[in-house]
């Protein structure tokens, strides 16, 4: 019962700039950080993003993050073929749905 | 460098209980600041939080699932655990344990393990 939406599924060919959007609510999103996560193919989760747009150590440059309001942004500069997998976003959420709620996840093929 | 290993029952029968062990290495499950959480996801399907544990001892729970969820941990042996009452065919998922830093997100996981529901 994911309370976090995202498309299901985006594409583009190497090179190409890709993003996924993520809505939410004034509980979530709109008073709390959102952490974004890569999931290739048969591995667990890994974190991509956290508080909005800070990536951890590893991470590509690639990759940003930004939230306006009650909404948030993943975007892929520079499309790889090992960016092929799905994306999730997530936040914590202050209302009965949490304390923390996933997207719905996005899948991304590289053409 | 932290390493969580789950291990557990594969096949649980419906309406039994699932446990399952997370076993944290490279780390301690008691330094400030860390909430050690389960989450599951079915076969082909999206994520889901199911709760966590604080350093404290402190849980939380997803609430369309704290009815049937226990987290507890053991500081004497490093890990923490899952168990889910009353499970049925929709608890079937790859379940994964994970550690978040300060609300952060989830920065270390498990590889993750099956559970299957059925008689």
């Amino acid at each position: 019962q994911s309370v976090l939406t995202q498309p299901p599924s985006a594409s583009g060919t190497p090179g190409q700039r890709v993003t996924i959007s993520c809505s939410g609510s004034s509980s979530n999103i709109g008073s709390n950080t959102v952490n974004w996560y890569q999931q290739l193919p048969g591995t667990a989760p890994k974190l991509l993003i956290y508080s909005n747009n800070q990536r951890p150590s590893g991470v590509p440059d690639r990759f940003s993050g930004s939230k306006s309001g009650t909404s948030a942004s993943l975007a892929i500069s520079g499309l790889q073929s090992e960016d092929e997998a799905d994306y999730y976003c997530a936040a914590w959420d202050d209302s009965l749905n949490g304390p923390y709620v996933f997207g719905t996840g996005t899948k991304v093929t590289v053409l | 460098q932290l390493q969580l290993q789950e291990s557990g029952s594969g096949l649980v029968k419906p309406s039994q209980t699932l446990s399952l062990t997370c076993a944290v290495s490279g780390g301690s499950i008691s330094s400030g600041g860390y909430s050690w959480s389960w989450i599951r996801q079915p076969p082909g399907k999206g994520l889901e939080w199911i709760g966590y544990i604080y350093h404290s001892g402190s849980t939380y729970y997803n609430p369309s699932l704290k009815s049937r969820v226990t987290i507890s941990v053991d500081r004497s042996k490093n890990q923490f655990s899952l168990k889910l009452s009353s499970v049925t065919a929709a608890d079937t998922a790859v379940y994964y344990c994970a550690r978040d830093h300060n609300r952060d997100g989830y920065n270390s996981w498990g590889q993750g393990t099956l559970v299957t529901v059925s008689s």
